[in-house]
């Protein structure tokens, strides 16, 4: 059975950063590319970033390119998000996926003074 | 970025049959899936490159469509089908995610 168990998210400041973990199990992670995906409260679904099973490329949303980075490491079976230069408009509960099957339960990010 | 644009809310009686659309600003082929979300859950899968049923979903659910113009069809409508269903492409990056309609009993 695959898992997706995401961790690290909390309330911070405007301007500050967070990094958020998705430690996946049940499959070979290591050959299959992952992805972060949000939804801010009350809103719609948003991808955000895709990650290569090999890490050869990334790719992100206009909407946090150049302030998050999607990266893993293989041998922890470990997908993380790096959020930096947070706005209150990155509020929003982040869900890693095995697309397009396999969500984690989320975890929530607040970003307010 | 390839729009997907879905009907905000649809109403329905239970053990009637309801059809929820997405359209796409771009042909998308059949890289279109759809999610079930109930309140405080994460996505579920149910209907995988337009018209493939994920396993373990009631037969009840079936999906059709290719290009711009897709339909998830629910029949019949039961309780437990309330919820925030959302259609998604994988065709390009940005993998983009319809609006969402919220399905409503009558």
């Amino acid at each position: 059975e695959v898992q997706l168990v995401e961790s690290g998210g909390g309330l911070v400041k405007p301007g500050s950063s967070l990094k958020l973990s998705c430690v996946a199990s049940g499959f070979t992670f290591s050959s299959y590319g992952m992805h972060w995906i949000r939804q801010a409260p009350k809103k719609g679904l948003e991808w955000i970033a895709l990650i290569y099973y090999d890490s050869s490329n990334k790719y992100y949303a206009d909407s946090v390119k150049g302030r998050f980075t999607i990266s893993r490491d293989n041998s922890k079976n470990t997908l993380y998000l790096e959020m930096n230069s947070l706005r209150s408009e990155d509020t929003a509960m982040y869900y890693c996926a095995k697309h397009p099957r396999d969500w984690g339960q989320g975890v929530m990010v607040t970003v307010s003074s | 970025d390839t729009v997907l644009t879905q009907s905000p809310a649809l109403a329905v009686s239970l053990g009637q049959r309801v059809t929820i659309s997405c359209r796409a600003s771009k042909s998308v082929s059949t890289y279109m899936h759809w999610y079930q979300q109930k309140s405080g859950q994460q996505p579920k899968l149910l209907i995988y490159s337009a018209s493939n049923l994920e396993s373990g979903v009631p037969s009840r659910f079936s999906g059709s469509g290719s290009g711009t113009d897709f339909t998830l069809t629910i029949d019949p409508v039961e309780a437990d089908d309330i919820a925030n269903y959302y259609c998604q492409q994988s065709n390009e990056l940005p993998f983009t995610f319809g609006s969402g309609t919220k399905l409503e009993i009558k």
